[in-house]
């Protein structure tokens, strides 16, 4: 089956840091275009980062320079870093999958909840 | 940055009833446009992409419509199922959600 899991969110107080981990199963990371996307609570989605198949990998301008976004093919695992975070991280995060940089995101995770407060 | 305008915010509706939900980008996206159905506390997940291509196993009363700037989503008769929340998606220049429209029962 594929399957995408995210884990490792929770609580950290502003300007803390979490690392964010996406399991995936039933097919190889290194293959696709691979996304996390986040929802503030009671809001819409918003695209966060990608990572090419090719290893590039680009950000939304709220997290650049703050958010990394790596790569373990041989867990094939996807990791979120997040540093200097602030109230707004506060999101429930998914990773996403999709076949191009030009291809809607056909499988998703089923999140993993961040809130960042003192 | 691509903005996307959906309209409406809400919609009330009854089962059997014919619903369209219309979005918009602030330029031309080509077809490159999805539509995504979310439930409270769930993922959000693919029906529509390129504009008008149904996802794998999602129900043919979804269909969608449009290029360039303006695009429909259309749900031919409401099902119990479809009480939700859809999201717009342009992956034209980077990836770009709509703000949502919230299906409700009338």
């Amino acid at each position: 089956e594929v399957q995408l899991v995210e884990s490792g969110g929770g609580l950290v107080q502003p300007g803390g840091s979490l690392r964010l981990s996406c399991a995936a199963s039933g097919f190889t990371v290194s293959n696709y275009y691979m996304n996390w996307v986040r929802q503030a609570p009671g809001t819409g989605l918003e695209w966060v980062s990608i990572f090419y198949s090719d290893g590039r990998t680009f950000y939304a301008d709220s997290v650049r320079g703050r958010f990394t976004f790596s790569r373990d093919t041989s867990k094939n695992t996807l990791y979120l870093q997040m540093h200097y975070m602030t109230v707004e991280d506060t999101a429930v995060y998914f990773c996403a999958r999709a076949s191009s940089d030009l291809d809607a995101f056909d499988i998703w995770g089923q999140g993993t909840m961040v809130t960042v407060s003192s | 940055d691509i903005r996307m305008t959906q309209s409406p915010s809400t919609l009330s509706a009854s089962v059997g009833d014919r619903v369209i939900i219309t979005c918009r980008a602030s330029q031309s996206i080509s077809s490159y446009l999805g539509w995504y159905q979310q439930k409270p506390g769930k993922a959000p997940k693919l029906l529509i992409y390129k504009a008008s291509n149904l996802e794998g196993g999602v129900p043919s009363r979804f269909s969608g419509s449009g290029s360039g700037t303006e695009f429909t989503l259309t749900i031919s008769s409401l099902q119990p199922d479809d009480f939700a929340t859809y999201y717009c998606q342009q992956y034209h220049s980077f990836w770009t959600f709509g703000q949502g429209t919230k299906v409700e029962i009338k």
